[in-house]
């Protein structure tokens, strides 16, 4: 079992509000990554992080920010979240070597109103 | 650049059908390849995995080779369970694209009882 964790699981907000989605890992790993999935399942790369301080963005242009202050936290925000925005969030980690398997959350399902 | 192509879904099967997932890959280098199974309402998890020419990765009865001559990683199941109804992904890692893991666009089977 994977030890990485998002919270909140579903979360329903206005147009206009700010949110925060948070991603943990317990497992030590310097790479971790978010993924938007569109109901046709692909996944989109939005940003990624090679360890702390070290954040870029990703394959699919995103509004949304990141930032890597611990090695084990890995928050996405949205300023200002617009109904364009509703989608699910994946984070994942994996480990510094390039061959590695990526371990996932269970994911965020954002729906903004 | 690197890319992985699998086979378009979705795909429905009766209960003890075989199963075979297409997919095939495009990579600079000598990458480890990936299926990943991603099950309604979770994130995505690792079945099996393969990193170098000719291993084959196996697990819950699942089984793929990866044959450098074909550039191809098929996902296959002699017989499937309702259990198995799921989104599964191809991937690849370690290649031209760096750290990055590439996904394939996923692929939807049904099992029915």
């Amino acid at each position: 079992e994977a030890d990485i964790y998002q919270t909140p699981r579903y979360l329903v907000i206005g147009t206009g509000k700010k949110i925060t989605l948070e991603c943990s890992q317990t497992m030590g790993h310097d790479k971790m990554y978010w993924y938007q999935q569109d109901p046709g399942m692909e996944l989109h790369l939005i940003h990624y992080s090679y360890g702390v301080n070290s954040t870029e963005k990703g394959d699919l242009s995103s509004e949304s920010t990141v930032s890597r202050i611990r090695t084990e936290h890995f928050p996405l925000t949205l300023e200002s979240a617009r109904p364009s925005h509703t989608s699910q969030y994946l984070c994942a980690s994996s480990e510094r070597f390039m061959n590695t398997e990526a371990f996932f959350g269970q994911g965020t399902r954002l729906t903004v109103v | 650049g690197d890319s992985v192509t699998q086979m378009e879904g979705p795909v429905t099967l009766s209960e003890e059908a075989f199963l075979t997932i297409n997919c095939t890959y495009t990579a600079t280098g000598y990458p480890s390849l990936f299926w990943y199974v991603q099950y309604p309402g979770e994130g995505l998890q690792l079945l099996l995995k393969a990193t170098k020419a000719d291993d084959k990765g196996s697990n819950k009865g699942f089984e793929a080779t990866y044959r450098k001559e074909t550039t191809s990683f098929h996902l296959e199941k002699g017989s499937v369970q309702v259990s198995d109804s799921a989104v599964y992904f191809c991937a690849l890692s370690g290649s031209g694209g760096g750290f990055k893991t590439i996904f394939g666009a996923g692929t939807r089977l049904f099992v029915k009882a």
